[in-house]
């Protein structure tokens, strides 16, 4: 294990359904990311959080509510989401935003599939 | 526009022989480039990182080459095992920013290690 942990690893979904994903880290990091990955595409960034605020929102849907309640766990709510929401969505932590280097730690993943 | 290219974009070689992966990038400017092995099912784990000055680094097998003048580094992997297979990104840093939207991700190359 990386020291940081993802729950569900899978997770198969009706475009109706409200779920959650979960990202817990050990590390004494500050920042916390959410990534979507893609097959064959380059991971998205989707949301940033330092010190328990979202520093950066890349532009996602709103059926993705991102939720940090500190600085070792953050949660993605998921409802009303469309098939090609289906990826991998990757959680990292780092020191902090700050840190030039971005010295990421990658959780495992959740495989999400929308059905 | 910042931009991380990777070939190819898979490779099958034998166990035991050598293989080197490309990448070209056009981010500007430039603060360090890290490659990292994502596993099947896993999360991306740091190889190496090179920044500006270094034109080499080792990590066991596995050897990074990096030419800042030609905006190309490449990953050599000596004597191929199994284990080795992967998907291998390369990722690029962009400096003066602490956005995590300066760092950017290639494609990955699907690397198949055959028996």
């Amino acid at each position: 294990e990386t020291g940081v942990t993802q729950t569900p690893r899978h997770l198969v979904m009706g475009m109706t359904n409200k779920k959650s994903l979960k990202c817990e880290q050990h590390l004494g990091h500050n920042a916390m990311y959410w990534y979507k990955q893609s097959a064959k595409k380059p991971l998205e960034l989707m949301f940033v959080y330092n010190f328990k605020e979202q520093t950066e929102n890349n532009s996602v849907p709103s059926r993705f509510s991102p939720e940090c309640p500190n600085s070792s766990h953050l949660f993605l709510h998921l409802h009303t989401l469309q098939p090609e929401d289906s990826a991998l969505y990757l959680c990292a932590s780092s020191q902090d935003t700050g840190s030039r280097n971005y010295g990421y730690t990658f959780g495992s993943g959740t495989r999400l599939t929308v059905v | 526009k910042n931009q991380v290219e990777q070939s190819p974009q898979s490779l099958i070689i034998l166990e035991g022989k050598n293989c080197t992966l490309q990448c070209n990038y056009t981010v500007s400017p430039f603060s360090n480039l890290r490659w990292y092995k994502q596993d099947t099912g896993r999360g991306p784990v740091s190889l190496t990182i090179m920044t500006f000055s270094e034109n080499t680094k080792s990590n066991g097998r596995y050897t990074a080459t990096l030419d800042a003048d030609t905006k190309q580094s490449s990953l050599h992997i000596t004597a191929s095992q199994l284990s080795d297979s992967a998907s291998y990104i390369c990722v690029v840093s962009a400096s003066g920013y602490s956005s995590a939207s300066k760092i950017i991700f290639g494609s990955g190359t699907r690397l198949s290690i055959r028996p």
